[in-house]
């Protein structure tokens, strides 16, 4: 159990076009998810906590307005890039936690890669 | 602040030889989360351990082991009679008591198992 999907997998968008990445709990309910990116050949940064129900709460420097996020239902979560630019490609990685249990883990998905020309 | 450093890099080793991967975190927090990852070129992360901070019994998993360590804020980790699928890049994490608050992850250390 606690497996988490991502789609798409891979996308590439042009310039100025928004991008929309799900992030699904497939085997339980997530009360909180989390989105991450990474760069090449660097490490994880948490953009934003996202909770169901409820506004997502962003890291510092990572920009509400561009970065929309959607935690509609406890199996799912959205993220939109908006007005995409090529320093948005990246790697984006979610991850949620389970309802209900005083889990310790996140349960990672499998990444998103984002390819803005 | 919390805080992960992992100051290797890169390692290359040959197959059947032991490394350690070096992992120092900063905390003010007492009760704390630190975890292992390994991200293989698929880009998908694979947990390996928790452990929590009240807890410095050393682990072993098979070829894995880790060595936590608070006197020195570190949480090291072990891979004895490496092997090519060991190949990947590896990151030590934080989060604050509760676990499933937030990471911080560290910069990660690619490890190349070499034939």
């Amino acid at each position: 159990g606690a497996v988490v999907s991502q789609h798409p997998s891979w996308v590439i968008c042009k310039s100025g076009t928004s991008v929309k990445i799900e992030c699904r709990s497939l085997d339980f309910q997530a009360t909180t998810m989390f989105w991450y990116r990474q760069f090449p050949k660097q490490s994880l940064m948490l953009m934003a906590t996202s909770n169901e129900g409820s506004k997502a709460t962003y890291e510092q420097g990572v920009e509400k307005d561009k970065f929309l996020i959607n935690h509609a239902s406890l199996t799912l979560s959205t993220l939109t890039v908006t007005s995409a630019h090529p320093e948005d490609s990246s790697f984006y990685i979610c991850s949620a936690r389970k309802y209900g249990q005083d889990s310790y883990e996140q349960y990672f998905g499998p990444g998103t890669r984002l390819t803005v020309t | 602040a919390q805080k992960v450093t992992q100051a290797q890099t890169e390692i290359s080793v040959v197959e059947k030889e032991d490394v350690t991967l070096d992992c120092v975190y900063e905390t003010r927090d007492t009760t704390y989360y630190l975890f292992w990852y390994k991200q293989p070129p698929s880009g998908e992360l694979v947990f390996l351990i928790r452990r929590n901070s009240f807890d410095e019994q050393n682990e072993i998993s098979g070829r894995y082991s880790w060595n936590f360590q608070k006197s020195t804020s570190s949480f090291n980790f072990t891979i004895t009679a490496s092997q090519v699928v060991d190949s990947a890049v590896y990151f030590c994490a934080l989060s604050r008591g509760g676990g499933g608050n937030k990471l911080t992850f560290g910069t990660g250390t690619q490890l190349k198992v070499e034939l």
